[in-house]
């Protein structure tokens, strides 16, 4: 079946330090690529997508390229902030129209 | 636009209890769903909605009940609450018709099973 791997946390980085968190999927077609955000107390929130190969979905300083050779969605930013400390969850859409969560990445930025 | 909201936002149950979670959304979406998230688990799939009147089970259905009389809400059930149903629990709702809409999650309900 469809499913995620993501890199595990949690990732505790400086201000203005560049942040990589990996994801892989695995699925049967062609699933479109999601990453969420999950700030405390808070549910999941959109963060990017990318639905088709070579894609790069880009939000909030943060990007993603969609790696269908390497079934890979890294999520990027070049440069994070202390408000950008959350939990990040990389999320395939499968052909059967299902989500799949990754276990998500918390990340601390400390001034 | 309140978008999706979820009643109640805190609960303590004691092991054999029921109650239901609610889950409302005024943004006329179509396709409606409830997970559970636990540490070091991610989101996993309870049971979900693809329409008025119609539930599906999801990844992890057992010792819950769902129902969708009205279409912008979408109930939660549990019977008999076990400590093993302690967890956050999310609802979340996406347009039917559009392939690749996200989701729009709710801000959660935190239930502990004693």
């Amino acid at each position: 079946g469809d499913s995620v791997t993501q890199m595990e946390g949690p990732v505790t980085l400086s201000e203005e330090a560049f942040l990589t968190i990996n994801c892989t999927y695995t699925a049967t077609g062609y699933p479109s690529l999601f990453w969420y955000v999950q700030y405390p107390g808070e549910g999941l929130q959109l963060l990017l997508k990318a639905t088709k190969a070579d894609d790069k979905g880009s939000n909030k300083g943060f990007e993603a390229t969609y790696r269908k050779e390497t079934t890979s969605f890294h999520l990027e930013k070049g440069s994070v902030q202390v408000s950008d400390s959350a939990v990040y969850f990389c999320a395939p859409l499968s052909t059967g129209n299902q989500f799949y969560f990754g276990t998500g990445t918390s990340l601390t930025v400390i001034p | 636009n309140a978008g999706v909201t979820q009643t109640p936002k805190f609960r303590v149950l004691k092991t054999g209890q029921s109650m239901t979670l609610l889950c409302a959304q005024d943004m006329n979406h179509e396709y409606m769903y409830w997970y559970r998230q636990d540490p070091g688990m991610g989101l996993r799939l309870i049971h979900y909605s693809v329409g008025e009147g119609t539930t599906a089970k999801g990844e992890v259905p057992d010792g819950y009940n769902v129902s969708r009389l009205k279409k912008q809400n979408f109930l939660l059930g549990l019977e008999s609450a076990a400590p093993s149903q302690t967890s956050v629990y999310f609802c979340a709702s996406r347009p039917g018709l559009t392939r690749n809409s996200p989701l729009h999650f709710g801000n959660g309900t935190r239930l502990t099973v004693t």
